[in-house]
């Protein structure tokens, strides 16, 4: 039972260089979201999707772009990194509950960048 | 935007000791969640309320829904080592795609 898998699970990055995030659901969700968890903040939300070929910004997009061309897949992408963006990041699924509340998370990726 | 204001921000207790968390918002929700990360994975959800005044329990964990419909309580009755944790309350805010907010959490530290 994979769930939500992220990868990878662990990165460096120098300042300016890009990367991407990838993020594969087997739940067949239509619903898919990218946070990230900082110290003392919880988890904010970056970009989310409603379904395939779907983007929208959450409530910290900037520096970040996102991709959804498969319905299973959400990809989270860094053109140029900056050190702000030192932060592990979440990945998560929805279907369709009640208010979509019940989120499945994958177990995350630390970035790092220098 | 809406901000959670969760307390305390963290806690230290011994095992077999009750627990109890709160969380509190400027704001009127329909719905208030509780959520549970363990160290190095992602949040799982323990409880969901979907109404004032509203109490729910799971195992160990009862959580209410607060009647001013702004804040939301967290209890954990004898805890356990596995309780060890960070707690968050989130709320969808009305909308829907699952777009939750989180407050800040609480990280919970049990001492056998």
């Amino acid at each position: 039972n994979a769930g939500v898998t992220q990868t990878p699970k662990f990165r460096v990055l120098k300042t300016g260089q890009s990367m991407t995030l990838l993020c594969a659901q087997d739940m067949n969700h239509e619903y898919m979201y990218w946070y990230r968890q900082d110290p003392g903040m919880g988890l904010r939300l970056i970009h989310y999707s409603v379904g395939e070929g779907t983007t929208a910004k959450g409530e910290v997009p900037d520096g970040y772009n996102v991709s959804r061309l498969k319905k299973q897949n959400f990809l989270l992408g860094l053109e140029s990194a900056a050190p702000s963006q030192t932060s592990v990041y979440f990945c998560a699924s929805s279907g369709l509950t009640r208010l979509n509340e019940k989120l499945f998370f994958g177990s995350g990726t630390q970035l790092s960048v220098l | 935007g809406q901000q959670l204001n969760q307390s305390p921000q963290s806690m230290f207790i011994q095992e077999g000791e009750d627990v109890s968390m709160n969380c509190t918002s400027s704001s009127i929700f329909n719905t208030w969640l509780w959520y549970k990360q363990d160290p190095g994975e992602g949040p799982v959800l323990l409880i969901a309320l979907y109404k004032a005044g509203e109490l729910t329990s799971n195992g160990r964990l009862t959580a209410q829904f607060g009647i001013t419909r702004k804040d939301s309580f967290l209890n954990i009755s004898a805890s356990i080592p596995s309780d060890v944790g960070i707690y968050f309350c989130a709320n969808a805010g009305g909308t829907s795609y699952g777009k939750l907010t989180f407050g800040q959490g609480t990280i919970l530290t049990v001492h056998p």
